[in-house]
């Protein structure tokens, strides 16, 4: 699993509310990214990160920011969430032969 | 931007049947992944493919880079085959972002 755990697995919030989840890694892989996943769209690149205090947008980055202020975490926040961001967010780390990418268990995010 | 599109969209198999699943994508690429979603939603790398052909157990995958598809062969196909299958392809200087296909969802039925 590449050393990947995401948190929280779960979490159900209101809209409006601020949101933060975590990717937290432990193999120092430089490459990091967050994936927002539902049905009928496959995964799709919400932001990504190249290193500490390196990250730039995805296809999907509005409404999102992220931060990495080390190596090992990988935030990524809903400022104000909106029901349109319910979804399951993966995040994952590059490493290996090529672009290689694993990824984390997954949050599953509901906003009401 | 690249376009990546997987077919069939839905299938359903009996156990012990094989199944091909194909990946179309309209640019060149760097590399190319195939992924299995299991039902509890975890995303498991089988192939890491960006041309030629690899075997893993009873799955297998080829990659012609220059006609842009692939395909992912499943044989004697088993219950714990269900799942989502994902094509995801990187495309040139683009930091390793991945490009996702919607998946083919495959049924395998005792």
């Amino acid at each position: 699993d590449a050393g990947i755990t995401q948190s929280p697995r779960h979490k159900v919030t209101e809209t409006g509310t601020p949101v933060t989840l975590r990717c937290h890694q432990t193999e120092n892989h430089r490459y990091m990214y967050w994936y927002r996943q539902d049905p009928g769209h496959g995964l799709r690149l919400i932001h990504y990160s190249y290193g500490v205090k390196d990250t730039d947008k995805g296809e999907v980055s509005d409404g999102y920011s992220v931060s990495r202020s080390k190596t090992e975490d990988f935030l990524l926040t809903l400022e104000s969430a909106t029901s349109s961001q319910t979804s399951v967010y993966f995040c994952a780390i590059r490493q290996g032969a090529g672009d290689t990418q694993y990824f984390g268990p997954g949050t599953r995010l509901t906003v009401l | 931007g690249i376009q990546v599109e997987q077919s069939p969209p839905d299938l359903i198999l009996q156990e012990g049947a094989n199944s091909t699943l194909r990946c179309n994508f309209s640019d060149s690429v760097n590399n190319l992944q195939w992924f299995h979603q299991n039902p509890w939603g975890q995303l498991i790398n089988l192939f890491y493919i960006p041309s030629g052909t690899k075997q893993n157990g009873r799955l297998s995958a080829t990659t012609v880079a220059t006609e842009r598809y692939s395909l992912l062969y499943i044989s004697s196909s088993q219950t714990t085959d269900s799942g989502v299958y994902f094509c995801a392809v990187v495309i040139s200087d683009s930091w390793g972002k991945f490009q996702f296909g919607a998946g083919t969802q495959v049924v395998v039925t005792p």
